[in-house]
């Protein structure tokens, strides 16, 4: 057990819907994060929350809105997305006590296989 | 932002023998080297992890040694085991922030019995 749950594990959508990605932490960290892997691709960052702060990540298109209402909890909110945003979305958590000095090991969930129709 | 080379993309060895995966980065303020596991259709998992201020740290048949002069680390993995297959990422963080980790592209390592 990773101490990680994202749901849905797979999720299929059109490009007009609207889907949401959900993802919870069991371990008492307090940061969370998403990431992309795409095939062939390193594993990206796109949005960090830290010491119940989020660091803007202006490289990620606007379609893709995340939520995090408490340091247990992340949301990926999802709207008009586009085919090449197929990937599987991994959500991470971990424990920060030092923002200078990061000690924090990544703990994975088993991600969201995503397809976008 | 920070770059992160990993070579290379696909590596296969013999059971029992050897196997090397570089990272190169360009940011020298990075302070921490992780190496992740991926077997597949699982989760990426931490096995080793090196800090700025240590050249080389071992655990059983995994080391990483690290280079910051000219800012490359290294996974060594010795008496590779089929179990080792999996695809391997490097990662680094930068110094300061509250950013996350940069990861590399990923080896796919293969040993064959």
């Amino acid at each position: 057990e990773t101490g990680v749950t994202q749901t849905p594990r797979h999720l299929v959508m059109g490009m007009t819907n609207k889907k949401s990605l959900k993802c919870e932490q069991h371990l008492g960290h307090n940061a969370m994060y998403w990431y992309k892997q795409s095939a062939k691709k390193p594993l990206e960052l796109m949005f960090v929350y830290s010491l119940e702060e989020r660091v803007e990540n202006n490289s990620v298109p606007s379609r893709f809105s995340p939520e995090c209402p408490n340091s247990s909890h992340l949301f990926l909110h999802l709207h008009t997305l586009q085919p090449e945003d197929s990937a599987l979305y991994l959500c991470a958590s971990s424990q920060e006590t030092n923002r200078e000095l990061f000690t924090g090991e990544l703990f994975f969930g088993e991600g969201s296989r995503l397809t976008v129709l | 932002g920070e770059n992160v080379e990993q070579h290379p993309s696909t590596l296969s060895v013999q059971e029992g023998d050897s196997a090397v995966i570089k990272c190169t980065y360009s940011d020298s303020a990075s302070n921490y080297f992780p190496w992740y596991k991926q077997e597949l259709g699982k989760r990426p998992q931490l096995i080793i992890d090196i800090r700025s201020n240590v050249g080389e740290k071992k655990d059983q048949r995994i080391a990483v040694t690290l280079n910051k002069t000219a800012k490359h680390f290294s996974l060594h993995i010795t008496e590779t085991q089929p179990e080792d297959s999996a695809v391997y990422f490097c990662a680094i963080r930068a110094g300061g922030g509250a950013d996350g980790l940069t990861f590399g592209k990923g080896t796919h390592l293969i040993i064959q019995p």
